[in-house]
């Protein structure tokens, strides 16, 4: 496709429940990032793939959240035993590359309601 | 470390007027500075950004920033609203190393009023 593609674009999960959210970035971006979008804040960091190595986990918040990536292709971000703090909207984006002022190209979203 | 504060969650205009949305950055080495523009129900587009090229820095659908070191600022203005510049307005920062994450203001939605 052109641009990057998020599935699904609604989630709506119970509390504990696990979930797998999908993201496939442009074709031949290397680089891919996931964020996540509370109400009525920014946009916070949780994860970089350089190719299907995530250099940096920094931003995920808990052990409960992890991602995967296969090869330079599609990648699932999945919380575990999802808590009502993580509602949000997960952004996903890729870049052709990885540092300096390159462009990340964003997805839709995936807003995910935990009740 | 990189963090932006952008003044003013909600900011409106009447069309034609003149948009300013406000973001002052802070960054422990030269950074990179980006607007993304979201409209509802959409991802994120990039309106412009800052390499250190040209501090006027000219971006897509009319807008405009500025660089100002002295200020730390890079704030976002159009001369003439339209509605169809409704949406919400992101500022972000990068250091450009590494990983070049975004680390994006908490956005500024801007209303354009008939």
């Amino acid at each position: 496709g052109a641009g990057v593609s998020q599935s699904p674009s609604n989630k709506v999960t119970e509390k504990g429940k696990d979930v797998e959210l999908r993201c496939d970035p442009i074709s031949g971006h290397t680089a891919l990032y996931w964020y996540r979008q509370r109400l009525g804040q920014g946009l916070e960091f949780l994860i970089y793939f350089q190719g299907n190595s995530a250099p940096d986990k920094s931003g995920l918040p808990s052990d409960r959240f992890s991602a995967e990536r296969t090869g330079e292709s599609v990648s699932t971000l999945t919380i575990q035993r999802t808590q009502q703090e993580d509602s949000a909207v997960y952004l996903c984006a890729s870049s052709p590359k990885a540092g300096g002022p390159v462009e990340q190209f964003f997805g839709p979203g995936t807003r995910l309601t935990v009740l | 470390a990189q963090s932006v504060t952008q003044l003013g969650s909600h900011v409106s205009v009447s069309e034609g007027a003149l948009v300013l949305l406000r973001c002052n950055y802070s960054s422990s080495v030269p950074p990179y500075l980006f607007w993304y523009v979201q409209y509802p129900n959409q991802g994120l587009q990039l309106l412009l950004k800052y390499t250190s090229a040209a501090t006027l820095v000219k971006g897509i659908n009319g807008f405009e920033a500025e660089f100002k070191k002295s200020e730390t600022s890079f704030h976002l203005t159009k001369p003439s609203a339209h509605m169809s510049d409704a949406a919400e307005y992101f500022c972000a920062v990068s250091d450009g190393t590494g990983a070049n994450n975004l680390f994006f203001g908490t956005g500024t939605r801007l209303t354009v009023i008939p």
